[in-house]
């Protein structure tokens, strides 16, 4: 098993600019949750699927972010603009039940200049 | 509101001594109970997990951790460290429910081994 794998590992982009980081989950697993981890704010869920449906996107920060999950196999969250703020690693982690824990992916670190 | 506490956020331990990092929660039920462990650059590796029975828990790479209710507390612990333990560890704790599930991470302790 590959475990959860997220593209790309980097990325620079400049302000403003559109950024799609993605995921694909382990197979079988049929929820999928997106992390955002700073220095200063720790580990925040942004947003988590079940069954390729959003259940929570209450800490997704504001309209600039959106998640889809389009198949069982593939989710994306898109920063349209992307602000330095923004300046984190994004994680990917998906479960079968929440009561195995999670499996993260390695994360895409984004600097946004 | 839930809350996860990790009261050290840096811990320095010698190879070969013993370790106990602290995790406390505020909940009102008996929650789910998780610890982490994230490498440099890495993603976070579930070590161990509680949900009921018995509350010492045995995990992967020789940790164990001790659900204490009356403290509202899941320490983890190891009795010799190695230096490849170095890393950040992050406590988490959540339920699952007919509206979905959330989990909260704790901020997260580092720890440092000396050789």
């Amino acid at each position: 098993d590959a475990g959860v794998i997220q593209s790309p590992r980097h990325e620079v982009t400049e302000m403003g600019q559109e950024v799609t980081l993605r995921c694909k989950p382990i197979s079988g697993h049929n929820s999928l949750f997106w992390y955002r981890q700073t220095m200063m704010r720790g580990l925040e869920l942004l947003i988590y699927f079940n069954n390729n449906v959003p259940i929570d996107d209450s800490g997704m920060p504001e309209d600039r972010f959106s998640a889809k999950m389009p198949n069982a196999s593939f989710s994306t969250l898109k920063i349209q603009p992307s602000e330095p703020r923004d300046s984190a690693v994004y994680f990917c982690a998906s479960s079968i039940e929440a009561i195995y824990g999670y499996t993260f992916g390695s994360g895409t670190r984004l600097t946004v200049v | 509101a839930q809350s996860v506490t990790q009261p050290d956020i840096h811990i320095t331990v010698s190879e070969g001594a013993s370790l106990e990092l602290r995790c406390n929660y505020s909940y009102g039920a008996t929650p789910y109970l998780f610890w982490y462990v994230q490498s440099p650059g890495q993603g976070l590796q579930l070590l161990l997990k509680y949900f009921s029975g018995d509350t010492l828990v045995q995990g992967i790479k020789g940790f164990e951790a001790e659900f204490k209710r009356s403290q509202s507390s899941f320490n983890l612990r190891k009795p010799s460290v190695h230096w490849s333990d170095a890393a950040e560890y992050f406590c988490a704790v959540g339920e699952v429910a007919n509206y979905g599930q959330n989990f909260v991470f704790g901020p997260g302790t580092r720890l440092s081994v000396l050789p």
